[in-house]
């Protein structure tokens, strides 16, 4: 079956500007994570959605970032004024009902601000 | 203090030996923990989950021990396609939002 896809897989983009990254989780998932990669560094949280709500944001860097899931399936994560230190690989993941259930990855967007 | 640490590596070893990584975590509120694998520039995928009991998949065996706050993945009769990056990752909380260590990089070699 389907995967979560990511779109776009490369995002090059110039400091300043907004972004947007979008995520297809699994079908029926009903828990949705963002992580941001770092070269040479583990996945770190950046928010997750239980169906529409936020129900943890602690990892947001700033209020630069800001994600949406508005019917529960299909999120974005946007980012404002990005700065070359967001450059990284944003990766989403999605599991059935959260909790301890193993979580599937997505190929992630490969974001860079020059 | 990183919350999830382990060496980074590399490890280079022959095809065929026996590998261990090991990774410490910080936080004993942790409830569960995993190892990923991640191959170069693709995304993080499930290897194994983690028991106090000790679990053992094929050629792989994981092991907790909540007293030392310590994860163990031993890779035995290495192969070439093991060669990847392997993530220790502990979950906590509602969410079990996962937090990921920096990642072991393995190369095995002919």
């Amino acid at each position: 079956g389907a995967g979560v896809s990511q779109t776009p897989s490369n995002k090059v983009t110039e400091k300043g500007k907004y972004v947007e990254l979008r995520c297809d989780p699994i079908s029926g998932h009903t828990a949705l994570y963002w992580y941001r990669q770092s070269l040479g560094q583990g996945p770190e949280f950046l928010i997750y959605f239980q169906g529409t709500g936020a129900a943890d944001d602690s990892g947001l860097p700033n209020d630069r970032f800001f994600a949406v899931r508005p019917e529960g399936s299909v999120s974005t994560l946007k980012i404002q004024r990005t700065e070359r230190g967001d450059s990284a690989v944003y990766l989403c993941a999605s599991s059935p009902l959260g909790g301890s259930t193993e979580q599937f990855f997505g190929p992630g967007t490969r974001l860079t601000v020059l | 203090r990183k919350e999830v640490e382990q060496d980074p590596g590399p490890f280079n070893v022959p095809e065929g030996a026996t590998v261990a990584f090991n990774c410490t975590y910080s936080n004993s509120a942790s409830q569960s923990f995993f190892w990923y694998r991640q191959d170069c520039r693709k995304e993080p995928k499930l290897l194994m989950s983690v028991y106090s009991s000790g679990n053992e998949d094929g050629r792989f065996t994981a092991q907790l021990n909540r007293a030392s706050q310590y994860i163990s993945l031993l890779i035995r009769d290495s192969k070439l396609s093991d060669s990847a990056t392997y993530l220790c990752v502990g979950g906590g909380g509602g969410g079990n939002k996962l937090t990921f260590g920096t990642g072991t990089q393995l190369k095995v070699e002919l």
